[in-house]
């Protein structure tokens, strides 16, 4: 199946830090879904998006739906130790099911004290 | 608590047994999905329904079998022909179809280990 290009694949941050990461896809998207997963748990969503352009915030985490429909960043600001974690983008590819999301492989964050 | 409930937490399986993995929702959602994690990998779409008694083949169907006798429920059960099953099992869930506002929703995943 397809993919989507999630970078970076790991980041070691100092608490306080910003933070940014992306997806990008060579397919068109229309809808395009931020999730975090602690160890051993299942994924929470964080932010939705479903028009090109769209920017959306969740308290400190801000998401964007790029204009071109192949990409989204989502940026985590004044980082603190909770936020460790998993963060995975998903994306519903606009040519296809309506029920099944392509994942990117997830961005690991580590956020020191 | 409203939800998707997924048991056991952890299962270990002898080599050649079946084993299903539960996944009950109680958000009175049509459509349910599982998925398969491996570490540093994206999650792969196994099998999905959406209604009762359908379900479709996902990226990675073979070696799986699932049932929707009941909204609520949506078992899978990994088979002894599943060559690399130890990895973690996640059920979630939408009330339709995603996208326009609708999104999916994850239980705490079951953990498979095969020794």
């Amino acid at each position: 199946g397809q993919q989507l290009n999630q970078s970076p694949q790991s980041m070691f941050i100092q608490e306080g830090e910003d933070v940014s990461m992306n997806c990008t896809s060579s397919s068109i998207f229309n809808t395009w879904l931020w999730y975090k997963q602690d160890p051993g748990e299942g994924p929470v969503l964080l932010i939705a998006l479903y028009k090109a352009g769209e920017l959306t915030s969740n308290g400190r985490l801000t998401a964007q739906f790029g204009i071109t429909r192949k990409d989204s960043f989502l940026n985590i600001s004044a980082s603190i130790p909770s936020d460790v974690g998993i963060y995975f983008c998903a994306g519903l590819n606009s040519g296809g099911s309506n029920y099944k999301l392509t994942f990117g492989k997830g961005t690991l964050l580590t956020v020191n004290p | 608590d409203g939800g998707i409930t997924q048991s056991p937490k952890y299962l270990f399986r002898k080599e050649g047994q079946n084993v299903t993995l539960s996944c009950e929702q109680n958000l009175n959602h049509d459509a349910m999905y599982w998925y398969r994690q491996d570490p540093g990998q994206g999650l792969r779409l196994i099998y999905y329904s959406q209604i009762v008694n359908d379900f479709q083949k996902g990226d990675i169907a073979e070696g799986y079998s699932v049932s929707r006798e009941k909204k609520e429920s949506f078992p899978l059960t990994v088979t002894s022909a599943q060559k690399n099953p130890t990895a973690f099992y996640l059920c979630a869930s939408s009330s339709r179809a995603l996208g326009a506002g609708n999104t999916i929703y994850f239980g705490e995943g079951s953990w498979l280990t095969v020794v």
